[in-house]
């Protein structure tokens, strides 16, 4: 079980220039969330998906946009990259409802825009 | 706007010490409460979750839940070295169980 995967782990990406960061999970959950975290401060929902075929709107959407592949993958596009978006950025997985709703967390990619 | 806020850091303790760790949410419509902890350069790992009031012990982890104070707190008993991290406080809420982290709080237990 690998849990949540991330790709790519680095990028760095020139003020204008698009990119999709990946995420997959073999947990079959159903829910899958995007976050960032600036430095000394804890995380921000930028975009979620309750199950497949849905998206919605978290704290922090403005730039970016997601598409859930299907259950297991959730991407996050930055379409037109800004330096605002230099942050680490997480991918996560749960199964609400479960009992736990506990959310698991991926590696992570960290990204800096120049 | 939910807001989490959590006691500021940074906070040292000696090896052995209690640990003591706050967080006070104010959406009173809130499910799930949870202790992540986050190394340097990693990402966060679960320590606790705590749904009802009162207290939930697991090993040297004791979260405690007051909902009408709209309080939880991380207890650490005889914190270690490998206890040294930032701890992040986070508050579900929403069909999809989004969570609002708080701006976490570092821990430093000195040997």
């Amino acid at each position: 079980n690998a849990g949540v995967t991330q790709t790519p782990k680095f990028q760095v990406l020139k003020t204008g220039q698009s990119m999709t960061l990946q995420c997959a999970q073999d947990m079959n959950h159903n829910s899958m969330y995007w976050y960032r975290q600036d430095p000394g401060m804890g995380l921000r929902l930028i975009y979620y998906s309750a199950s497949e075929g849905t998206t919605d709107k978290g704290e922090v959407p403005n730039g970016y946009n997601v598409s859930r592949l299907n259950k297991r993958e959730f991407s996050l596009r930055l379409e037109s990259a800004a330096p605002s978006q230099t942050s680490v950025y997480f991918c996560a997985s749960s199964e609400p409802g479960s009992g736990t709703d506990t959310q698991y967390f991926g590696p992570g990619t960290r990204l800096t825009v120049l | 706007q939910k807001e989490v806020e959590q006691n500021s850091g940074p906070l040292s303790v000696p090896e052995g010490a209690i640990a003591s760790l706050n967080c006070t949410y104010s959406d009173r419509g809130s499910q799930s409460f949870f202790w992540y902890r986050q190394y340097s350069g990693k990402s966060p790992e679960l320590i606790m979750f705590i749904y009802s009031n009162g207290d939930k012990e697991d090993g040297r982890f004791t979260a405690q839940l007051n909902k009408a104070s709209q309080y939880v707190s991380l207890l650490i008993r005889d914190s270690q070295p490998s206890d040294s991290a930032t701890y992040l406080c986070a508050v579900s809420s929403g069909s999809a169980r989004q969570l609002t982290f708080g701006s976490g709080t570092q821990l430093t237990v000195l040997p």
